[in-house]
């Protein structure tokens, strides 16, 4: 079955970088787009990045744009997200999402996320 | 402010129908698909309807989709206690080239 396991949250200070990492197992992963969308505490859903099945197209947030990037290795089944300058509204829960070709940008299968929290 | 707009709260009694609306714009429910979730206390979101109106494998008939104009509506009939959780709909917006979610609907069930 399809599995996503994300990794390498933690607790960072304001202005600093993180790297997350998702595992993709139980599916063609070169074949579908991903994503990463967070969650603060107690707060709703929001899309952070996409990127295109062969790694090219990419989308950001605007709230994430230039400080984010997302990226992929095919040949491992991995979705990373290098976040640098980090700020205190960053802090959330990020999820790894896959959304299957032609699926309507429907997020099919999450993971169960990797806390985010950025505090001095 | 959400670029889709959701009530914050919904409630209904076991057995009734009620029913969530997802209002946007011509740059994102107008001209795109609207997906829906469902995301219970502590576990992650789970999609429940898709491409507007198709439920996923597994999904049941209960929960329905709808969608007119740059409005979207989400309908859960035969109310279950376990039905209680948060909704979000979301879909992409030809504006900002991203994607944008609802704030979510709260469902109580009482």
């Amino acid at each position: 079955q399809v599995q996503l396991v994300e990794s390498g949250g933690g607790v960072v200070q304001p202005g600093r970088s993180l790297r997350l990492s998702c595992a993709a197992s139980g599916f063609t992963f070169r074949s579908d787009a991903m994503h990463w969308v967070r969650q603060a505490p107690g707060k709703g859903l929001e899309w952070v990045a996409m990127i295109w099945y062969d790694g090219i197209n990419k989308h950001y947030s605007d709230t994430v744009k230039g400080r984010f990037t997302i990226s992929r290795d095919n040949s491992k089944n991995t979705l990373s997200l290098q976040m640098n300058s980090l700020r205190v509204e960053d802090t959330a829960l990020y999820y790894c999402v896959r959304d299957p070709a032609g699926s309507g940008w429907a997020f099919e299968s999450w993971g169960q996320g990797t806390l985010v929290t950025v505090s001095s | 402010q959400s670029v889709l707009t959701q009530p914050i709260s919904a409630s209904g009694t076991p057995g009734q129908r009620v029913t969530i609306s997802c209002s946007g714009s011509s740059s994102n429910i107008g001209s795109r698909n609207v997906n829906w979730y469902q995301q219970v206390p502590g576990a992650a979101p789970k999609l429940l309807i898709q491409r507007d109106n198709q439920r996923p494998s597994g999904v049941p008939d209960r929960f329905s989709g709808s969608k007119s104009g740059t409005s979207a509506s989400l309908a859960i009939s035969g109310l279950q206690s376990e039905d209680e959780a948060d909704y979000y709909c979301a879909a992409w917006d030809d504006s900002l080239d991203a994607i944008v979610f609802g704030r979510g609907t709260k469902l109580t069930v009482l």
